[in-house]
């Protein structure tokens, strides 16, 4: 399957400050990437989706001022939290789909945030 | 009702034995679905996406689509421990802006 890079893997924040986490597709162009987050033991919850070039679109009850999307190119797409407070401790998993008809969608590694 | 409904399990199975992993979906309209794999405190990984009536084979797994029943399953023939995980089905909704759509996912548990 296609490579999903999301850097970093873990990050431990003082609570007021912001965090940013990268999302990379390595061996294919990202059209479409999607950002979720998981708390222990529940499924995964759809934050937001965004396309290249484009606004993302942040599922009803994700605060888009909290957390900031931005995908410049079909590589990349980042994800801050800012004004990080110990409820947005979670782990925040990105997952990127290709273009031209493909419906299969890679997930990167993950990112356990911590905010103390 | 729940768009993509699983069972929580655990489903326990012995070592070599068939793991069946069922999903029942809402949406008639649906069109694509797929399989992950999740281990606990790892991303999912995608195992299987299956997107026509019928069965689709890939080594020990094995996809099973039934859109006239709404339900998808998954077979793991031989199981290994390597396979307790959680297993998500998920799927591609109609009208949905191609967002997946997951269900809560079985746990699995390979035992000696």
């Amino acid at each position: 399957g296609a490579v999903v890079s999301q850097h970093p893997s873990w990050v431990i924040c003082k609570s007021g400050t912001s965090v940013k986490i990268e999302c990379r597709s390595l061996d294919f162009q990202a059209t479409t990437m999607f950002w979720y987050r998981q708390f222990p033991k529940q499924s995964l919850m759809l934050m937001a989706t965004s396309n290249e070039g484009s606004k993302a679109t942040y599922e009803q009850g994700v605060e888009k001022d909290k957390f900031l999307i931005n995908h410049a190119s079909l590589t990349l797409s980042t994800l801050t939290v800012t004004s990080a407070h110990p409820e947005d401790s979670s782990f925040y998993i990105c997952s990127a789909r290709g273009g031209g008809g493909v419906t299969e969608a890679f997930f990167g590694q993950g990112t356990r945030l911590t905010v103390v | 009702q729940k768009e993509v409904e699983q069972n929580s399990g655990p489903l326990s199975v012995p070592e070599g034995a068939i793991a069946s992993l069922n999903c029942t979906y809402s949406d008639r309209g649906s069109q694509s679905f797929f399989w992950y794999r999740q281990y606990s405190g790892k991303s999912p990984e995608l195992i299987m996406s299956i997107y026509s009536n019928g069965d689709k084979e890939d080594g020990r797994f094995t996809a099973q689509l039934n859109k006239a029943s709404q339900y998808v399953s998954l077979l793991i023939r031989d199981s290994q421990p390597s396979d307790s995980a959680t297993y998500l089905c998920a799927l591609i909704n109609t009208g949905t802006a191609s967002k997946l759509t997951f269900g809560t996912g079985t746990r699995l548990q390979v035992t000696l």
